[in-house]
């Protein structure tokens, strides 16, 4: 089945040791996301990608960066996790919106960053 | 700035109840409103996108209403089973590619 794929569903770290996690999508979008989520939090947008156009909501800390090598791979790299760092998050996907503005948003599974 | 709110937190009811769960949004321009499903450690489904121009949309025993001009919208789901437990969440759509999401509706369904 099409679908958004995370790894791995679970991650510990240390203290500002650099991880990386890893989105792959069989959808064909253009567009890909990345949101944190804390427990019990809304989820936040970090970043978007329009094919290899990158777009960082203004508030995402520099700590956070993404790469997107072709359409099917996206991949979030946090530099120096810290404890606040912990959280759940999620890649989506999205068709072009400006021609397809009632699309949704599919939702990989999570991957649970677990900061020691 | 944009800032969703859903109300109550948490709900709990008897299995085969109706009930309404709300999303109240600060800024009426939108482009579109959804819900979503999330379950315990799990992603996000889509139940339902409402476009800005409608008032309305259906899915077996989901409806989603939204009033723009008054800044919300409402889940209705009705004969509720123990299967729709999950936490809901609506997100607005504010710009393009960009979504704000409330902090969910906690909901159990007793058998």
């Amino acid at each position: 089945d099409a679908m958004v794929i995370q790894n791995p569903r679970y991650q510990v770290t240390q203290f500002g040791k650099p991880v990386t996690l890893s989105c792959s999508q069989t959808l064909n979008h253009n567009v890909m996301y990345w949101y944190q989520q804390k427990s019990s939090q809304a989820p936040k947008l970090l970043f978007h990608y329009y094919d290899k156009d990158f777009n960082n909501e203004a508030d995402t800390p520099d700590n956070f960066q993404s790469r997107r090598p072709n359409t099917s791979f996206c991949f979030l790299d946090i530099r120096s996790p810290g404890l606040g760092d912990a959280a759940m998050y999620l890649c989506a996907t999205s068709r072009d919106q400006t021609s397809l503005p009632t699309d949704t948003q599919y939702f990989g599974p999570g991957t649970r960053l677990t900061v020691l | 700035k944009q800032e969703v709110t859903q109300i109550p937190a948490a709900l709990s009811v008897p299995e085969g109840e109706n009930l309404v769960l709300n999303c109240s949004f600060t800024d009426s321009a939108i482009y579109n409103l959804q819900w979503f499903r999330q379950d315990p450690g799990k992603g996000l489904t889509s139940l339902l996108l409402i476009q800005s121009s409608q008032r309305e949309q259906t899915s077996g025993r989901l409806n989603a209403s939204l009033d723009k001009s008054s800044g919300r919208s409402t889940l209705y789901i009705a004969a509720s089973q123990p299967g729709d437990s999950a936490t809901y969440l609506c997100a607005v759509s504010s710009g393009t590619y960009k979504y704000i999401f409330g902090t969910g509706t906690r909901l159990k369904v007793l058998a």
